[in-house]
């Protein structure tokens, strides 16, 4: 099965301008996650959406970031106006809950985000 | 969510075991541990995960204590491959919310 796509891979950016990332999860996971991580830090969960509702984005930066997830299944994450510090790279992650299952992560590839 | 601590960083000989420890102390009753590693640049990935009992699979063995206050990930025969950054989270069971820590940086040396 095709896994997490995500793009692009990498932007470089200047700061005070605008980025957007997409994420396409697995066929069928209803839950799909907006992680950061920055160079020597774990991944930092942004916002977790259960099919198009919103589960948690109690650490996302509200007054630049912004996510959606139209008609629960693509996903677009969107920084405006970028800062130094949110360089890092942004993956997105879904999973398929439900008894049986092992509720594991799959992990698209990331993307990488330069703020100059 | 309960937190977990995990060693910044380990060495193990190729060929060896690696035992990767985790400490969990205020895990309640219905949260699951789970671990994922990190090879550079790359996502994280699926280990294993356990709830009371001892489990294992292809990849690895997870003990967890009686009290379920610490876990140990075990890798039978590291290899080269096998260096990476491991996480230790715990997870409840209802939420599916997924919290990294800073994880362990595993090097398996020639």
């Amino acid at each position: 099965e095709a896994g997490v796509a995500q793009s692009p891979r990498y932007k470089i950016i200047e700061k005070r301008q605008s980025v957007a990332f997409w994420c396409n999860p697995i066929s069928g996971h209803a839950t799909l996650y907006w992680y950061q991580q920055i160079l020597g830090q774990g991944p930092k969960l942004l916002i977790q959406f259960q099919n198009n509702g919103v589960v948690d984005d109690s650490q996302l930066p509200k007054d630049r970031f912004s996510a959606e997830r139209l008609k629960g299944v693509d996903s677009t994450l969107k920084i405006q106006p970028a800062k130094l510090e949110d360089s890092a790279v942004y993956l997105c992650a879904s999973s398929l809950e439900g008894t049986g299952n092992t509720g594991e992560l799959f992990f698209g590839e990331g993307s990488r985000l330069t703020v100059l | 969510d309960a937190k977990t601590t995990q060693p910044p960083s380990m060495d193990c000989a190729e060929g060896r075991a690696a035992n990767l420890p985790c400490n969990h102390s205020t895990i309640s009753g219905n949260e699951y541990v789970y671990w994922y590693r990190q090879i550079h640049s790359q996502g994280p990935q699926y280990i294993i995960h356990g709830l009371k009992n001892n489990e294992t699979n292809e990849m690895a063995s997870l003990i967890i204590t009686e009290d379920r206050k610490s876990s140990t990930l075990i890798l039978p025969h590291a290899t080269l491959r096998d260096t990476a950054v491991y996480y230790c989270i715990v997870r409840g069971s209802g939420t599916y919310k997924y919290i990294f820590g800073t994880g362990t940086r595993l090097k398996v040396l020639a």
